[in-house]
Order: structure tokens, then C-alpha cells, then sequence
């Protein structure tokens, strides 16, 4: 079974820090995201990356950047945390494989849900 | 660009019968479409994928149909139960390695 795992499940900061969340998968997967969920607005994705050391813009990437140094690490980092960027936060995983039609099934994390004080 | 219609009331229903989401879409036909379950403070756990040219796709209780002219999706659970409660989101790519999800719908099950 794939394994997307995330270094914590709850995460408590102050306005102003800078925040590191990690995810790693273990199957080898070429494809890594991170999105935000938020009551009424579904998952909205931050940035995914397709290889490692490229990344992405997703929908909402302002006041976030990422890192992908290893194949099976991801890292969401949050330059000075603001109250707005309150939320959980998931991270998934595809296996990026280069066939028609593509079969982009995403697997994820259990999520971490990050409090802004 | 693509947008996704989940309905965002929540749909109860009685033990045993069929439950009925609907997935509409705005623009283009996907080259695909998912369905995900998520149970609360949980991550999205995949349940089915139907291609563009798939009319239905069926999963033990699970059913989905997949209406390009309607640019619809609609996926059924049968002879639901408590342990079906959930809410199920609906997936779309959206071009590229970029997949794109619905709010989702609550689904309540009644024993």
C-alpha cells in the first residue's frame, strides 16, 4: 500500500514564524502536491512538483514555498505565518506515469492542521 | 477555467437504500474523472475513476456514471450503511499533472 505520511497532525504557531511541514511518500512516486482545505472551498493546491528539485505555482502559492530535494520528500514552508493561513493541510502523491490516458490517482496524507495564533 | 458543482447539503438517507451525489462541471470534458472519500480530520482516500469514454464504472456497492453531454457525474452507493457516512469529493484533471476538487457532499447514513 502506498504511504504518504506527514510530520505532524496538529501544529500550533505564532503570526510572524516561519513554519516547515514535511511529507513523505514511499512508492517512488514521481508527483508531489500540497493543498489547503477550508470549510466550503474544497482542496485548493499550493504547489506540486513533478521531479525532484522542480516545482510548480498552484492556485493559491502566494506566501508559501516549497522544497524537494529527495524524491520522496516534499515541504510546504510558510515564510512568516499569518491568522489567514489557519487550516489543514494535505499532501498527496501520483505516480506521474508517462501512458495515455493519464491516471493521475492521488493518495495522501493524513493531514496537519495548523493553528495561526 | 474548470469549475466543479458538488452539492454542499448534506444528503441523509435510510440504512439499506441507494445514495444518489452529483458531480457537475463547467467546461471542457475531463480525460477523466474521480470520486474520494474523506472522513473528518482525515486525508482523501480514492474510490473509483472513469475515463471519458466510459459511460459507468461499477465497485462492489459502489456505482459511477459519467455524462460527457451533460457534463455530469454521478456516483451511487447501494444497500448503503452507517459505515458509508462520508463526505465524497469529486476530481477532475484539469491539464498537465494538475487535478482539480469539488467542496465535496456530506453524506449521512441512518441506522
Amino acid at each position: 500500500d502506498v504511504k504518504v505520511t506527514q510530520s505532524s497532525r496538529y501544529l500550533v504557531k505564532r503570526t510572524g514564524e516561519k513554519v516547515f511541514l514535511e511529507c513523505v511518500q514511499d512508492m517512488d512516486h514521481e508527483n508531489m502536491f500540497w493543498y489547503r482545505q477550508d470549510p466550503g472551498l474544497g482542496l485548493r493546491l499550493i504547489y506540486f512538483s513533478y521531479d525532484v528539485k522542480m516545482k510548480e505555482k498552484g492556485d493559491i502559492p502566494e506566501g508559501y514555498s516549497v522544497s524537494r530535494e529527495k524524491k520522496e520528500r516534499f515541504s510546504l514552508i510558510l515564510e512568516s505565518a499569518s491568522t489567514n493561513q489557519t487550516s489543514m493541510y494535505l499532501c498527496a502523491s501520483s505516480p506521474g506515469l508517462a501512458v495515455y490516458p493519464k491516471q493521475e490517482t492521488q493518495y495522501f496524507g493524513p493531514g496537519t492542521r495548523l493553528l495561526v495564533l | 477555467s474548470q469549475k466543479i458543482e458538488q452539492n454542499s447539503e448534506a444528503l441523509n438517507i435510510q440504512e439499506g437504500k441507494t445514495a444518489t451525489l452529483t458531480c457537475n462541471y463547467t467546461n471542457y470534458s475531463p480525460a477523466y474523472l474521480q470520486w474520494y472519500r474523506q472522513d473528518p480530520g482525515r486525508g482523501p482516500v480514492f474510490l473509483l475513476l472513469i475515463r471519458e469514454n466510459e459511460k459507468e464504472k461499477r465497485k462492489e456497492r459502489l456505482k459511477v456514471t459519467f455524462d460527457t453531454t451533460l457534463k455530469q457525474s454521478l456516483f451511487h452507493i447501494t444497500a448503503s450503511q452507517p459505515a458509508d457516512s462520508a463526505t465524497y469529493l469529486c476530481a477532475l484533471e484539469d491539464g498537465g499533472f494538475k487535478t482539480i476538487f469539488g467542496a465535496g457532499t456530506r453524506l449521512f447514513v441512518k441506522a
